[in-house]
């Protein structure tokens, strides 16, 4: 079955970048968006950025301009997001997401979420 | 930038049903969706394109859209549906945009 599993949590200090895993399960890979979504503690949830089935087409949230990278491994079917310039403000639960016009373009797989702790 | 807007909390009775409303602008046009997130886990796709349902989504959960609120209802709401609810709305030009969310509380 589908399943999308993260990399374990970080802890990160302001300033330095931060890179996590997505490891897909179950599916074509190359077949569906990829996404991000991020929530800060007790808050809603943020969509970041997308990466398109070809690989070749990133879009994201203008708040993330020019910190945020999405990149992927076809052969191991991962994604990856990098975050630079850590704030405190980004210490969030990051979640990957499944994402396809099938489905409206909604969610519809989501990781276990990867806490990202930045602090000095 | 685009908006929706949910209110933070509904209150349901047990065996009643719930309501959840979710507005903006020109959200007629755009697709919505719906997501559970329950405490410490990730969320849960309910509803897509408005009101289509995934698989294994029971029946009790619709979605709706009139004008420029998109609704989920919950019937026959029980115990194990406390929890956030969000909605989202999509088109090529807004880009993922969530509400606020809503916590259900079921008395």
């Amino acid at each position: 079955q589908v399943q999308l599993v993260q990399s374990g949590a970080e802890v990160k200090k302001p300033g330095a970048s931060v890179k996590l895993s997505c490891k897909t399960y179950g599916y074509t890979f190359t077949d569906f968006y990829m996404h991000w979504v991020r929530q800060a503690p007790g808050q809603g949830l943020e969509w970041m950025a997308i990466l398109t089935p070809g690989g070749d087409s990133i879009n994201h949230a203008q708040k993330f301009l020019g910190r945020v990278s999405m990149t992927r491994d076809t052969s191991t079917s991962t994604v990856y997001l990098e975050l630079s310039r850590l704030r405190s403000e980004d210490t969030a639960v990051y979640y990957c997401a499944r994402g396809g016009e099938g489905s409206g373009h909604a969610f519809d797989y989501w990781g276990q979420g990867t806490l990202v702790t930045v602090s000095s | 930038s685009y908006e929706v807007t949910q209110p933070p909390s509904v209150s349901v009775s047990p065996g009643q049903t719930a309501s959840i409303p979710c507005s903006g602008d020109h959200l007629g046009n755009k697709y919505s969706s719906w997501y559970q997130q329950r405490p410490g886990q990730s969320p849960v796709l309910l509803i897509y394109q408005d009101s289509k349902r995934p698989p294994g989504i029971p029946e009790r959960f619709s979605g709706s859209i009139s004008g420029n609120t998109a609704t989920l209802t919950i019937t026959r709401t029980q115990a194990l549906d406390e929890a956030d609810y969000y909605c989202q709305a999509w088109d090529s030009t807004t880009a993922w945009v969530f509400g606020g969310g809503t916590r259900l509380t079921v008395l």
